[in-house]
């Protein structure tokens, strides 16, 4: 079992439509959460944290559930220019290296 | 923000040379670095931990002698892929973790890869 799974897509959505990627990760030790955003053959880039009280910026809402091992991100009013690849990303007790999901493709079409 | 660079961004080789690739920490100090390899729709694989002044750490798999990594400085680590094979032919990718607080969750902040195609 993968580490870090997530739903590999692709999403495909309209314009205006609301989108939510689903991760759940294995290590119950772990200990921070993110979601990076991967544009095609370019590095990841952070695109917000994971609390466990959830937290939004602007059209980005993330949600983590420890309990259930799992974690969220919900964007709203996708934009064209959203289209990318959404790693969730998971950091561990005593490994100071994070640990990726494989991606979730997001295809916004116009 | 935190800005990680990587240099070649590109590079072509014949099979059997190997190539280096630095990955600096422009504006902040990096005591540790991380380097990760992709291949085509795959996540990215940690291959190692370079920590500065010491030696690195190595993911199961992953060859020491094939992949050198030095971490000269606060700002600097290389990576060599030496007798490079079509094989490692990889998107690689380094990180420099930025430090924010004891206890409180750390950032990697990645450089803008390195794509290596080995002939």
């Amino acid at each position: 079992r993968k580490e870090v799974e997530q739903d590999p897509g692709p999403f495909n959505v309209p314009e205006g439509a609301t989108v939510a990627f689903n991760c759940t990760y294995s290590n119950s030790a772990s200990q921070s959460f993110f979601w990076y955003r991967q544009d095609c053959r370019k590095e990841p880039k952070l695109l917000m944290s994971v609390y466990s009280s959830g937290n939004e910026d602007g059209r980005f809402t993330a949600q983590l559930n420890r309990a259930s091992q799992y974690i969220s991100l919900l964007i709203r009013d996708s934009k064209l220019s959203d289209s990318a690849t959404y790693l969730c990303v998971v950091g561990y007790t005593g490994r100071r290296a994070l640990t990726f999901g494989s991606g979730t493709r997001l295809q916004v079409q116009p | 923000g935190a800005v990680v660079s990587q240099h070649p961004s590109r590079v072509i080789c014949k099979s059997g040379t190997s190539v280096k690739i630095e990955c600096r920490s422009l504006d902040f100090q990096a005591t540790t670095m991380f380097w990760y390899r992709q291949f085509p729709k795959q996540s990215l694989m940690l291959m190692a931990t370079s920590n500065e002044g010491s030696k690195a750490t190595y993911e199961q798999g992953v060859e020491k002698d094939k992949f050198l990594i030095n971490h000269a400085s606060l700002t600097l680590s290389t990576l060599t892929v030496t007798s490079a094979h079509p094989e490692d032919s990889s998107f690689y990718i380094c990180s420099a973790r930025m430090l924010q607080g004891a206890g409180v969750s750390d950032t990697q902040y990645f450089g803008p890869g390195t794509r290596l195609t080995v002939l």
